[in-house]
């Protein structure tokens, strides 16, 4: 059966510190993996990932995807109070089907 | 510049009653899709569309049925709702299974 997890499902850290969120996935024939930030409404797109090894960089955020050992991270450096959302991993798979994780909430401490 | 635009944004029904969503999308995508999100539980798919015409189930389909008579609309039907479906529903698009997905601002429906 096709799955996405996330782990952990929820953190609460304090301003400055980094998080680590985690995404791994059993999926046939794997097309790309993306991360999505939902606040209050509708998800807003991060990073698209299709290549093992090449991290992307956003700011503060940055994420990495292993093809190999079927999973990525999303990492947040010195963390704000603007940071605190839920935290999605989708991947995209056999051509159309796009499932999402349970996702992971975060919530920042100031 | 309108994206993905859902209706309605709120919605309260009596259990055994019907509804429709409407998500339309102006920048032409060919695949669309329909979400609903529960607390703890992400976004589960209910139904997509490749393309006008075309139809297929997600992982949560029963209960609900979808037409894709336009390539810009993407219609989400409840027969006769019940209270399991109080949910917030969230419509989405893309191009091609190689780019992002851009979503609507949601519907939230609550079934008493």
């Amino acid at each position: 059966e096709d799955k996405v997890v996330q782990s952990p499902l929820s953190l609460v850290v304090h301003e400055g510190d980094t998080v680590t969120l985690n995404c791994s996935y059993e999926v046939t024939n794997f097309r790309s993996l993306l991360w999505y930030k939902q606040e209050k409404k509708a998800p807003t797109f991060l990073f698209m990932l299709t290549s093992s090894g090449i991290e992307k960089k956003s700011g503060r955020l940055s994420s990495i995807l292993d093809k190999k050992e079927l999973f990525s991270i999303l990492n947040i450096t010195a963390t704000q109070t603007g940071d605190s959302a839920i935290y999605l991993c989708a991947v995209s798979y056999n051509d159309y089907k796009l499932s999402f994780g349970a996702g992971t909430t975060v919530t920042v401490r100031a | 510049n309108a994206g993905v635009t859902q209706t309605p944004k709120f919605r309260v029904l009596k259990t055994g009653q019907s509804m429709t969503l409407l998500c339309a999308q102006d920048m032409n995508h060919e695949y669309m899709y329909w979400y609903r999100q529960d607390p703890g539980m992400g976004l589960r798919l209910i139904h997509y569309s490749v393309g006008e015409g075309t139809t297929a189930k997600g992982e949560v389909p029963d209960g609900y049925n979808v037409s894709r008579l336009k390539k810009q609309n993407f219609l989400l039907g409840l027969e006769s709702a019940a209270p399991s479906q109080t949910s917030v529903y969230f419509c989405a698009s893309r191009e091609g299974y190689g780019n992002t997905i851009y979503f609507g601002e949601g519907s939230w429906l609550t079934v008493v």
